[in-house]
């Protein structure tokens, strides 16, 4: 089983929907990550946690909000999604003791019409 | 600004070839640089490197830092049409107080091995 799972893996919606994507791990961390890919943009930060209490704004937080509801989840929201939010999305988990190393889950591709 | 760049963006060789690929960084409260292979998928981890001048290396794969000229270089020997994928190179910054920081990722390089 993967250690850390997103869902949906694939979606279409409209533009102005709210939709949410959502993040689970089994491994145990405490930080969790979420990503966005555009081609030739490489990978960026939207938001990461470090526990349950703590969120943060990564370099492309506007449009975008996240729940960390427990340790082993993190959902990423998008208020009312406009065409340019469509990307891959991936979550990663990391933990010090783990020697930091970042984990990434499968991702999810979004489509905004 | 942090930024981590990649060189170059794109390389064909045929199976056989040794490649170089290469990551310079300048990114705040630096800790450690990472490489990750990412095929159709999500990135996979291949090296976290944090001293300078260590060599770490992986069967075919081999990396290492320089933390003087800020930059880290992703060998691959005898590649094979396997290791076509884009390679990430992201630097990790840590926040004051020690904690973990985040990583600044580059664009990636993109490896195509001809048979």
């Amino acid at each position: 089983d993967a250690d850390v799972t997103q869902t949906p893996r694939n979606r279409i919606t409209k533009t102005g929907k709210r939709i949410m994507l959502e993040c689970s791990q089994t491994k145990g961390h405490d930080r969790m990550y979420w990503y966005r890919q555009d081609p030739g943009l490489g990978l960026r930060l939207i938001y990461y946690s470090f526990d349950v209490k703590d969120i943060n704004k990564g370099e492309i937080s506007d449009g975008y909000s996240v729940s960390r509801q427990a340790q082993a989840k993190f959902s990423l929201s998008l208020e009312s999604a406009i065409p340019n939010q469509t990307a891959l999305y991936f979550c990663a988990t990391s933990a010090p003791l783990d020697g930091e190393t970042q984990y990434f889950g499968p991702g999810t591709r979004l489509l905004v019409l | 600004e942090d930024k981590v760049v990649q060189s170059p963006l794109s390389l064909v060789v045929h199976e056989g070839d040794t490649v170089t690929l290469n990551c310079s960084y300048e990114v705040t409260n630096f800790r450690s640089l990472l490489w990750y292979k990412q095929e159709k998928k999500a990135p996979t981890f291949l090296f976290m490197l944090t001293s300078s001048g260590i060599e770490k290396k992986s069967g075919r794969l081999s990396s290492i830092l320089d933390k003087k000229e800020l930059f880290s270089i992703l060998n691959i020997t005898a590649t094979q049409t396997g290791d076509s994928a884009v390679y990430l190179c992201a630097g990790l910054r840590q926040n004051y107080g020690g904690s973990q920081g985040n990583l600044i990722f580059g664009k990636g390089t993109k490896l195509s091995v001809k048979p």
